[in-house]
């Protein structure tokens, strides 16, 4: 596709379950970030991809989180055993990631509620 | 810890005049700074890229300037039009991703 794609846009779940995010970068990005957004805050960094190094995980904010990236494209992030503050929009962007940090392009986020 | 400030209050302002938003930041030394802009639930989309090194840059009605002394960014929207009526992020490079601040809200009038 043209953009950076995400699915489910919405997933609503109960407190305990798990759930799986996906991501699809733009073709050709060897970048690819993982943010959280929750109500009224900023972009919270949670872990970052550059082609088939070892990810940078250190915003990850418990070992319930982990995200793969599979073939370099692909990416799932799982929340393990949900909790409510987990409720948020969890937005994927990619880059180039030639060098320097360039402009990331986002997808539209999928939005987690937490019951 | 690393610190970027951005106005929590909403700026609003009447449509043809220059909208100016503030991004400070503290305990940091970045090589280049971000602007983006947020509609309600939408991605974030990038707007501006300003380095170190650079004072000022401008696109078509949008100008950054970039102050390493003072730890700021500004971003100015001349003549605004409603339709730039968003939430408008900086972000600052950290390690090889980017440090968002919380957005300022804009809301230009009629």
């Amino acid at each position: 596709g043209a953009g950076v794609s995400q699915s489910p846009s919405n997933k609503v779940t109960e407190k305990g379950k798990d759930v799986e995010l996906r991501c699809d970068p733009i073709s050709g990005h060897t970048a690819l970030y993982w943010y959280r957004q929750s109500l009224g805050q900023g972009l919270e960094f949670l872990i970052y991809f550059q082609g088939n190094s070892a990810p940078d995980k250190s915003g990850l904010p418990s070992d319930r989180f982990s995200a793969e990236r599979t073939g370099g494209s692909v990416s799932t992030l799982t929340i393990q055993r949900t909790q409510q503050e987990d409720s948020a929009v969890y937005l994927c962007a990619s880059s180039l990631g030639a060098g320097e940090t360039g402009e990331l392009f986002f997808g539209e986020g999928s939005r987690l509620t937490v019951l | 810890s690393q610190k970027i400030e951005q106005n929590s209050e909403a700026l609003n302002i009447q449509e043809g005049k220059t909208a100016t938003l503030t991004c400070n930041y503290t305990n940091y030394s970045p090589a280049y700074l971000q602007w983006y802009r947020q509609d309600p639930g939408r991605g974030p989309v990038f707007l501006l890229l300003i380095r170190e090194n650079e004072k000022e840059k401008r696109k078509e009605r949008l100008k950054v300037t970039f102050d390493t002394t003072l730890k700021q960014s500004l971003f100015h929207i001349t003549a605004s039009q409603p339709a730039d009526s968003a939430t408008y992020l900086c972000a600052l490079d950290f390690r090889y991703a980017l440090n968002f601040g919380k957005g300022t809200s804009l809301l230009v009038t009629p």
